[in-house]
């Protein structure tokens, strides 16, 4: 089991652009989740999904949109990157409420 | 929403000696309780959990403790190793309250001194 992948792992953009983050996970969890991570502020949730074709807000969903059009796969959209948007992304996939298994992370810098 | 809180940064320990990292809730819902590990570079990795019906839960080397009434959360590694050096995160979430994620403290850097 490759547990729970994202990709890409760096990623540099210009204010405005747009790109797509992606999270795969071959555990067959129901639920999946994108935080982000700041010095000094531990890991925020941006959006949420209970299964496929469902996702919902978290703490910190401005500036992001998510998919979740098959079971295995989160997506996390950026349409217009902002230099507030500079973090580290971690997708996580659990069994319901319980034990999050969290990928390797996606360091973005958005200038 | 809530936060959940840890009471120290930083916490240096010699290599061998037992280190015990603090974490404080306010949400009285809080029912689950996880403890995650997270070297540099990498995803949190679970420690240890414990839900709200047990005080106290062992793993190997480590100890997680529950005090509901103060709403107090701590984790206890006995015999620290220079690979238990990073960042520990307490989390926990309502898990009745449905699947909107855990809510996070903002870690303690453990530091083993050879």
């Amino acid at each position: 089991n490759a547990g729970v992948t994202q990709t890409p792992k760096f990623r540099v953009l210009k204010t405005g652009q747009s790109m797509t983050l992606l999270c795969a996970q071959d555990m067959n969890h129901e639920y999946m989740y994108w935080y982000r991570q700041d010095p000094g502020m531990g890991l925020r949730l941006i959006h949420y999904s209970v299964g496929e074709g469902t996702t919902a807000k978290g703490e910190v969903p401005d500036g992001y949109n998510v998919s979740r059009l098959k079971k295995q796969n989160f997506l996390l959209g950026l349409e217009s990157a902002a230099p507030s948007q500079t973090s580290v992304y971690f997708c996580a996939s659990s069994y319901g409420s319980s034990e999050q298994y969290f990928g390797p992370g996606t360091r973005l810098t958005v200038t | 929403g809530e936060s959940v809180g840890l009471h120290l940064p930083t916490l240096s320990v010699q290599e061998g000696d037992n280190s015990i990292i603090n974490c404080a809730y306010s949400n009285s819902a809080s029912d689950y309780f996880i403890w995650y590990k997270q070297e540099s570079g990498k995803g949190p990795q679970f420690i240890i959990d414990i839900r709200s019906n047990m005080d106290k839960r062992q793993g190997q080397r480590v100890t997680v403790l529950l005090n509901k009434t103060v709403k107090h959360l701590s984790l206890q590694i006995a015999a620290t190793q220079p690979g238990d050096s990073a960042v520990y995160f307490c989390a926990e979430t309502d898990s009745g309250g449905g699947a909107d994620g855990l809510t996070f403290g903002k870690g303690t850097h453990l530091i083993i001194q050879p």
